[in-house]
């Protein structure tokens, strides 16, 4: 199964300052790639799938890119309602593998 | 509105099964690949097992696979998870999830746009 290794695991962050979340994938996964957010208690939102492309009604202070093996999410300006845990997600091959998250704390 | 409410998880013992489903509304859930994703506490999420549409393809975790079936009824607008030989490794919330699998560029990916907000199985003697 292809590997997600994400950085940094948690992070503190305060309003406004410009963040970014890093995924690794154990081999080349072109651009098959989502982000989700979740908050505690609650169910994973789509953020970002096809590396890049923005789920309807997601911020544009969110963005993707990356491709092959390294990909990144960052959040432009860092706001009170996205401190939450992101995970990163290939849909590359089977199994689906998840990034082991990066929690955004104030 | 487009809603997928998830039932079925409880407590069981070791080795025991229950039958997870998964009912959808505000939309034709034949058109679209769903997905089941759990998520062990404090953990992050394991993505479980996936079916197309028309219920053609199956994929499967390997930590799932030869233990849990996945099937749908779209008459009945609803998604199943049959969870069998349980470990107390499965011991998660277990979510349903709509994939709109978006076609960009000739590949098709995979964006899990609609979850439901998870059942609980406890697997624990």
């Amino acid at each position: 199964a292809i590997q997600m290794t994400q950085s940094p695991s948690s992070l503190s962050a305060s309003v406004g300052d410009r963040v970014t979340i890093t995924c690794r994938a154990s081999q080349d996964i072109r651009s098959e790639v989502g982000w989700y957010q979740q908050r505690p208690g609650k169910a994973p939102e789509l953020l970002i799938y096809a590396t890049s492309s923005f789920q309807s009604g997601v911020p544009s202070r969110f963005s993707g890119s990356g491709s092959g093996t390294d990909f990144t999410l960052t959040i432009s300006s860092l706001q009170s309602e996205d401190f939450a845990t992101y995970y990163c997600l290939q849909d590359y091959n089977y199994p689906r593998t998840f990034g082991q998250g990066t929690k955004v704390e104030i | 509105d487009v809603q997928l409410v998830e039932s079925g998880g409880g407590l069981v013992q070791p080795g025991g099964s229950l039958r997870l489903s998964c009912a959808a509304s505000g939309f034709t859930l034949g058109n679209y690949w769903m997905t089941w994703v759990r998520q062990a506490p404090g953990k992050g999420p394991e993505w479980v097992a996936n079916i197309k549409g028309d219920g053609s393809k199956i994929y499967y975790a390997d930590s799932v696979q030869g233990r849990f079936t996945i099937s749908r009824d779209n008459a009945q607008n609803s998604l199943y998870l049959q969870i069998s030989s349980l470990r107390a490794e499965d011991t998660a919330m277990y979510y349903c999830a709509r994939d709109t699998s978006p076609h960009l560029g000739g590949l098709w990916y995979d964006a899990f746009d609609v979850w439901g907000q998870g059942t609980m199985v406890t697997v624990s003697s």
